[in-house]
């Protein structure tokens, strides 16, 4: 089955832009989850959404959102970028659930980079 | 608070050689512990998983790891390292219910011919 897909792949922005990433979920996963990858910080935990409600949320400024439609994609918003915000963004396709852990299914990731 | 450390930024190791990258652990409840690859470009990779019962997990690629509670430790192991296996590799902690992964700052590994 196709994995999970993360549109667009490099992405080139300039402080005070705002961006949208996009994440398409292995088919029947009904959770996705996005995470932040920079050489300073690592792999920083953003938001999760199950079934279009966000369950959990990292500790990242109000710029970051994200919301999730009912087919499962799920989009992700920075507003007034800043030059720490150029990361690899990278999104997991989660089958669902709430008690109990399920394995997280990543995608190749979408680099941004703020000029 | 939650975190994980890994301690070795840069292993090199030569093909064939053994391979132990270490993985200590601060987690309140009873933890999930995994181990993702990166290759350079892409996205994560679960190589293995451990909720509980045995404490010797095996997962794909030839890697196990062990879970020591004592030690708060998950170290990853492969007898006979390919040059394929060249990558960076990251440790996480989570919790039942809970899909927020807390991650380790990764360990390269180099693999020399």
């Amino acid at each position: 089955k196709a994995g999970v897909t993360q549109t667009p792949r490099y992405l080139i922005k300039t402080r005070g832009q705002q961006v949208t990433l996009s994440c398409s979920p292995i088919s029947g996963h009904r959770s996705v989850s996005w995470y932040q990858q920079t050489p300073g910080q690592g792999l920083q935990f953003l938001f999760e959404y199950f079934s279009e409600t966000q369950r959990n949320k990292g500790n990242f400024p109000g710029r970051f959102s994200g919301r999730q439609f009912s087919n499962s994609r799920s989009e992700m918003n920075v507003s007034t970028l800043e030059l720490g915000d150029s990361a690899l963004y990278l999104c997991a396709s989660i089958k669902g659930g709430q008690n109990s852990y399920n394995e997280q299914f990543f995608g190749p990731g979408t680099r941004l980079t703020v000029l | 608070a939650q975190s994980v450390t890994q301690p070795d930024i840069h292993i090199t190791v030569s093909e064939g050689a053994s391979l132990e990258l270490r993985c200590n652990y601060s987690y309140g409840a009873t933890p999930y512990l995994f181990w993702y690859v990166q290759s350079p470009g892409q996205g994560l990779q679960l190589l293995l998983k451990y909720f509980s019962g045995d404490t010797l997990v095996q997962g794909i690629k030839g890697f196990e790891a062990e879970f020591k509670r004592s030690q708060s430790s998950f170290n990853l192991r492969k007898p006979s390292v390919h040059w394929s296996d060249a990558a960076e590799y990251f440790c996480a902690v989570g919790a039942r219910g809970a899909n927020n992964l807390f991650f380790g700052t990764g360990t390269r590994l180099t693999v020399i011919p």
